[in-house]
């Protein structure tokens, strides 16, 4: 699996745009990035994945340049209810060594209001 | 559509005690199982993670240990449990084979060792 680099922390406010940047530069061609968040005493649920340029959905947008060393989490108009952790993984299933799926420290977003 | 239980939810135990804690998934076949700690405001642990029924690989050498008696089934169990152990634990299960990193967590379970 592909290490990632996030911002331990974010701040933000209501109504807000809010990116969060994950860096990992040594992703396998192969490889997905996918996005987690997590609530205090919850198990982190899937938000997003993609694997280039940009992927939308009812939650979040992706955004994954060319050469896919990092990406980019978008969340429009945050609310008070998108404080979490949120945590970028890198890898792929289709090998047995996939299978040992490790999350990172992830980045704690805080929205005030 | 698939689901994934385990229970209990809270438990407290003395310091020396047993522990088991139990998760099914149900909905797929031959899943991938984790089990995983996070300590308070901490961030998760991989503890062991299994590919199949008997497959077991441990992540962290501990007093945990963990078994797949069944396709769906995962336990954690201790023989003897030590103040460190406290947290949430999470199992959770992903599909060998697919694309991408998609893991499904279970609700969790708070355990505090006093």
């Amino acid at each position: 699996l592909a290490k990632t680099t996030q911002p331990i922390s974010m701040d933000s406010y209501e109504g807000q745009e809010v990116n969060i940047t994950c860096s990992h530069n040594n992703i396998a061609t192969n490889d997905y990035i996918t996005w987690y968040q997590q609530f205090p005493s919850q198990g982190p649920r899937f938000i997003i994945q993609g694997y280039k340029t940009k992927v939308t959905n009812e939650v979040a947008s992706l955004f994954i340049p060319a050469d896919r060393k990092s990406s980019t989490l978008s969340l429009p108009r945050v609310s008070l209810s998108d404080t979490a952790v949120y945590y970028c993984l890198v890898g792929d299933g289709l090998y047995s060594s996939a299978s040992k799926i490790i999350f990172g420290s992830g980045t704690r977003l805080s929205i005030r209001p | 559509s698939q689901t994934i239980h385990q229970w209990p939810a809270t438990l407290v135990q003395p310091v020396g005690s047993p522990l088991s804690l139990e998760c099914t998934v149900e909905g797929t076949s031959n899943p991938n199982l984790y089990w995983y700690r996070q300590a308070a405001g901490r961030g998760l642990q991989l503890l062991f993670y299994s590919v199949g029924i008997g497959q077991i690989s441990s992540e962290v050498p501990q007093n945990l240990s963990a078994s797949r008696p069944q396709d769906r089934q995962f336990i954690l169990s201790s023989k003897k449990l030590l103040l460190s152990d406290s947290g949430f634990y999470l199992c959770a299960w992903s599909t060998p084979g697919a694309s991408g990193n998609t893991i499904y967590f279970g609700e969790g379970s708070w355990l505090t060792v006093v």
